[in-house]
């Protein structure tokens, strides 16, 4: 069963670095997501990619982050420079039409931990 | 704004039925979803309902009441296995995100 695939499974960095979490949603689908999920509390949406542009955006998803899909398969979540508070699990999901019928499909996540 | 509730924490033996509630209040509304979480790991999907009633899937089933703004989840024949977070989400448009409640976490006893 198609699945989708998130890298790396867990992520350190020190304040203030950059990283990249990477996803490859499942082939067929058309929209994409990034939500977070810091430990003990709510998966919250981050963006929504559509088209090959964002389509959605909540307030958490400031001039600090920034989406890319920079080839037919990956989607990727980079954060330019870290904060404490940047620690979390980061989940990318897809989905295939825009019927509500469709569910989204959610990655493993990559664990972040900022240092 | 956008409002869902759910019990923080629920326990239930092996074997046995639990039911986990779900409170909505959203600027529109296209569809509940229950997501099932262990930790550590990624939500998946459970159950879908748009219109009002029982959508029933093996062990598990889900209740919408559109005009309440509830649904509930129910588990049937508990396992250990079923121990994880049980997560209710609201969709409030067609191709909006998904808006998460914070999940309730279901501990099944021997």
């Amino acid at each position: 069963e198609p699945e989708v695939t998130q890298t790396p499974s867990h992520q350190v960095t020190q304040m203030g670095q950059e990283v990249i979490l990477r996803c490859v949603p499942i082939s067929n689908h058309l929209y994409f997501y990034w939500y977070r999920q810091i430990l003990g509390q709510k998966v919250e949406f981050l963006v929504s990619f559509y088209n090959n542009e964002i389509s959605e955006k909540s307030e958490i998803f400031d001039d600090q982050f920034s989406v890319e899909r920079p080839d037919g398969s990956n989607f990727t979540l980079k954060i330019r420079s870290t904060k404490l508070e940047d620690s979390a699990m980061y989940f990318c999901a897809s989905r295939r039409e825009i019927e509500a019928l469709h569910e989204q499909y959610f990655g493993p996540g990559t664990r972040l931990t900022v240092t | 704004g956008q409002n869902i509730d759910q019990p923080t924490e629920m326990t239930a033996t092996e074997g046995a039925i639990v039911q986990i509630n779900c409170t909505y209040q959203t600027s529109g509304f296209n569809g509940l979803f229950w997501y099932q979480q262990h930790a550590g790991e990624a939500p998946t999907f459970l159950s879908y309902n748009v219109l009002d009633g029982l959508e029933e899937k093996g062990r598990f089933s889900s209740f919408l009441s559109r005009s309440k703004g509830y649904s509930y989840l129910l588990l049937k024949e508990l396992q250990m296995k079923d121990s994880a977070s049980y997560l209710c989400a609201v969709r409030h448009s067609g191709n909006t995100p998904l808006v998460f409640g914070k999940g309730t976490r279901l501990s099944v006893i021997a």
